[in-house]
C-alpha cells in the first residue's frame, strides 16, 4: 500500500516564488490535512478538508491556499513564499476524522 | 484554544528500563487522544488511540491512559529497546481538528 505520498521530499524557494505541494492517498480517505512542523515544536494545522469539494482553515492558513477537488488528492499551494515558511509540511489522512490518522514522510522547504 | 504541553522534552534511559511519557491538555473536551511515533527525516505513525469514554490502550509493550477529568494522558513503554528511540508526540481530537504537542525525544542506550 502506498498510503499518503508527498511531492516533493525536498525543495528550495526563492523569496517571494510560488509552488504547490502534492499529496496524494489511496485509501479513499475523506478527511485530509496539511501541517507544518517547525523544529522543536508540535505540528500546526494549515487547512484541511472533509470531503472533495470541502475544505476549511486551521491554526497557521495565512499565506497558503488548498483545494479538493477529488478525494484523493489535496493539494498545497504556497502563493508569495516567505522566510516564514521554511518548515517540514506534513499531509495526512483519515476515515472518519476521529480515526488514526496516516502520515506521508513530508516535503521539506526551504525559502532563500 | 486547546493547548497541549509534554514534558519531559528529551528522555534518555538504559535498554530495559520501563518509562513514561506525559501529556497534558487544557480543554477536557476531546473526542479522543492519540499517541504518534516520529523517526528522524520521517513522518507520525500511529500508535495508540484512545476514545474520550475509555480509560486506557494497550499494544504489545505499550500502554495509554487517559484521565479526562485531569486534562492528563501517559504512555508507559516497558522493558525498552533501542529501537524505541523516536520522539512520541501526542495529539487531541476537538471538533474536526488534531491538536499536537511538541513531543518527547526518547533516546534508549545499549
Amino acid at each position: 500500500n502506498a498510503g499518503v505520498t508527498q511531492t516533493p521530499k525536498f525543495r528550495i524557494l526563492k523569496i517571494g516564488q510560488s509552488m504547490t505541494l502534492q499529496c496524494t492517498q489511496d485509501m479513499n480517505h475523506n478527511y485530509m490535512y496539511w501541517y507544518r512542523q517547525d523544529p522543536g515544536m508540535g505540528l500546526k494545522l494549515i487547512y484541511y478538508s472533509v470531503g472533495a469539494g470541502i475544505t476549511d482553515k486551521g491554526e497557521v492558513p495565512n499565506g497558503y491556499n488548498v483545494s479538493r477537488s477529488t478525494t484523493e488528492d489535496f493539494p498545497l499551494r504556497l502563493e508569495l513564499a516567505a522566510p516564514s515558511q521554511t518548515s517540514v509540511y506534513f499531509c495526512a489522512s483519515t476515515e472518519t476524522g476521529v480515526q488514526p490518522q496516516h502520515f506521508g514522510d513530508g516535503t521539506r522547504l526551504s525559502i532563500l | 484554544k486547546q493547548e497541549v504541553t509534554q514534558i519531559p522534552a528529551a528522555l534518555s534511559v538504559p535498554e530495559g528500563e520501563n518509562l513514561v511519557l506525559n501529556c497534558s491538555f487544557t480543554d477536557s473536551a476531546i473526542y479522543n487522544l492519540q499517541w504518534f511515533r516520529q523517526d528522524p527525516g520521517k513522518g507520525l505513525t500511529s500508535l495508540l488511540l484512545i476514545q474520550s469514554s475509555q480509560r486506557e490502550q494497550t499494544s504489545g509493550r505499550l500502554n495509554a491512559s487517559l484521565d479526562k477529568s485531569s486534562g492528563r494522558s501517559t504512555l508507559y513503554i516497558a522493558a525498552s529497546q533501542p529501537g524505541d528511540s523516536a520522539t512520541y508526540l501526542c495529539a487531541v481530537v476537538t471538533g474536526n481538528q488534531f491538536y499536537f504537542g511538541t513531543g518527547t525525544s526518547l533516546t534508549v542506550i545499549p
